[in-house]
């Protein structure tokens, strides 16, 4: 079945970078884009970007130009994410979501989402 | 534009009907798909496109649009339907980023 697996939770100092991995089986890694969202604790879903696994391409949300890296490795079907200077207000739950989209007809939709990576951003 | 709102919390009675609306201007060109998520869980999504649900998802969940409003109806509310829904679309601004509300906590009273 389709699943994305992602990696443990982290906790960090401010200042610091986190990368979580998200593993991808079920399906042909390369052929869906992989888009990351965050969640901070008592609070809505946040986008942060997407990274096509075919070309590497990237785009990110404005808030996080600048500080988050989206990257894959195709031969063992895995998407990493990393936010680097981190802060308190990083602490959040974050998600990888395969996207799947029929662009002719303005459908888009994200399916299935992995487990969550708990950030904890403290001193 | 690149914002979608939805109403923060909505009730519905055990067995009857509730609309949970989503509003923003990129749904006059993209359809929305929904989410539920349960505490401590990832969202699922439960409706994408005109009105198309995921296998495995009950048919007392639909969709509907019209305008710049999207909605998402449960017919005959269950306990278990008690969640926060997330509704989400492209952003039309053309830049090809993506945007979700606010989301909306459902009470089944």
């Amino acid at each position: 079945q389709v699943q994305l697996v992602q990696s443990g939770a982290e906790v960090k100092k401010p200042g610091a970078s986190v990368k979580v991995s998200c593993k991808a089986s079920g399906y042909t890694f390369t052929g869906y884009y992989m888009h990351w969202v965050r969640q901070a604790p008592g609070q809505g879903l946040e986008w942060m970007g997407w990274i096509n696994p075919n070309s590497g391409g990237t785009n990110y949300a404005q808030k996080f130009q600048g500080r988050v890296t989206m990257t894959r490795d195709t031969s063992i079907s895995t998407a990493y994410m990393e936010l680097s200077r981190l802060r308190s207000d990083d602490t959040a739950v974050y998600y990888c979501a395969r996207n799947v989209r029929i662009a002719a007809a303005g459908i888009n939709w994200f399916d299935p989402w992995g487990q969550g990576t708990l950030v904890t951003v403290s001193s | 534009s690149s914002e979608l709102t939805q109403d923060p919390a909505v009730s519905v009675a055990l067995g009857q009907t509730v609309r949970i609306t989503c509003q923003g201007d990129s749904l006059r060109s993209y359809y929305a798909s929904w989410y539920q998520q349960k505490p401590g869980q990832a969202p699922v999504l439960v409706i994408y496109g005109k009105n198309n649900r995921p296998s495995g998802i009950p048919d007392r969940f639909s969709g509907s649009s019209s305008g710049n409003t999207a909605s998402l109806t449960i017919t005959g509310a269950q306990a278990e339907d008690e969640a926060d829904y997330y509704c989400n679309s492209r952003d039309s601004s053309g830049n090809h980023r993506v945007v979700f509300g606010g989301g909306t906590k459902l009470t089944v009273l």
